[in-house]
């Protein structure tokens, strides 16, 4: 069974500071990982996904992940935080056998990262 | 494109009442899905459907239904309501992007059961 550990309930960061959220994965085969965000009172926006190919993945606002297969981490980043950055981020894994869609999609508990002024 | 919509966006309901929680999807995606939102526990899928006329269940099923008669909507129904379904409910909808499929999800329905 797949699984997504995101280890912080909640980060700290002030603004301007780089900012990390950790996530590790756990697959039976390749997997396919994705990032959200969830603002107050909002659905979850997609921000990145890693798919194959380069390692370090550009998505939006500014945000970035690092795939690291030997440590099944997949670590969303941002070298600069902004105020508004402040929201809950999922990290979301799927094994690329796994069905297409909503079946085979597992979210971690998510983390709630604070950027102070 | 309104993208995907829900509602309501807020609900009360007395233990043992039952309702539906709407959604539609203006993008033609095939798949889409309910997940239930809890403190501290993430998402967890209720059921999705693969296409009209074709749903399954995910991994908290029980106590909700599905139907999928045309491809923008995908009603969840409550068919007796409990306390332990108070939780916020989200629908997404997916499309095939790059390789994966990407979800695109609603704003959600705040439910409560008293």
């Amino acid at each position: 069974a797949q699984s997504v550990a995101q280890p912080e309930d909640q980060v700290n960061v002030a603004e301007g500071n780089p900012l990390t959220v950790k996530c590790t994965y756990s697959v039976s085969g390749n997997p396919y990982l994705f990032w959200y965000v969830q603002y107050p009172n909002r659905g979850l926006q997609f921000l990145l996904k890693y798919i194959t190919g380069d390692n370090l993945v550009k998505g939006s606002y500014g945000f970035e992940a690092e795939f690291n297969k030997s440590q099944t981490s997949f670590h969303l980043k941002k070298p600069s935080a902004l105020v508004s950055d402040s929201a809950l981020y999922f990290c979301a894994v799927r094994d690329m056998y796994s069905g297409g869609g909503a079946d085979g999609l597992t979210f971690g508990k998510g983390t709630h990262l604070i950027i102070q002024p | 494109n309104a993208g995907v919509t829900q509602t309501p966006k807020f609900q009360v309901l007395k233990t043992g009442q039952s309702m539906t929680l709407q959604c539609a999807q203006d993008m033609n995606h095939e798949y889409m899905s309910w997940y239930r939102q809890d403190p501290g526990m993430g998402l967890r899928l209720i059921h999705y459907s693969v296409g009209a006329g074709i749903t399954d269940q995910g991994e908290v099923p029980n106590g909700y239904n599905v139907s999928r008669s045309t491809t923008e909507d995908f009603p969840l129904r409550l068919l007796s309501a409990a306390p332990s379904q108070t939780s916020v409910y989200f629908c997404a909808s997916s499309r095939l992007t790059g390789g994966s499929y990407e979800q695109y999800f609603g704003p959600g329905t705040r439910l409560t059961v008293t």
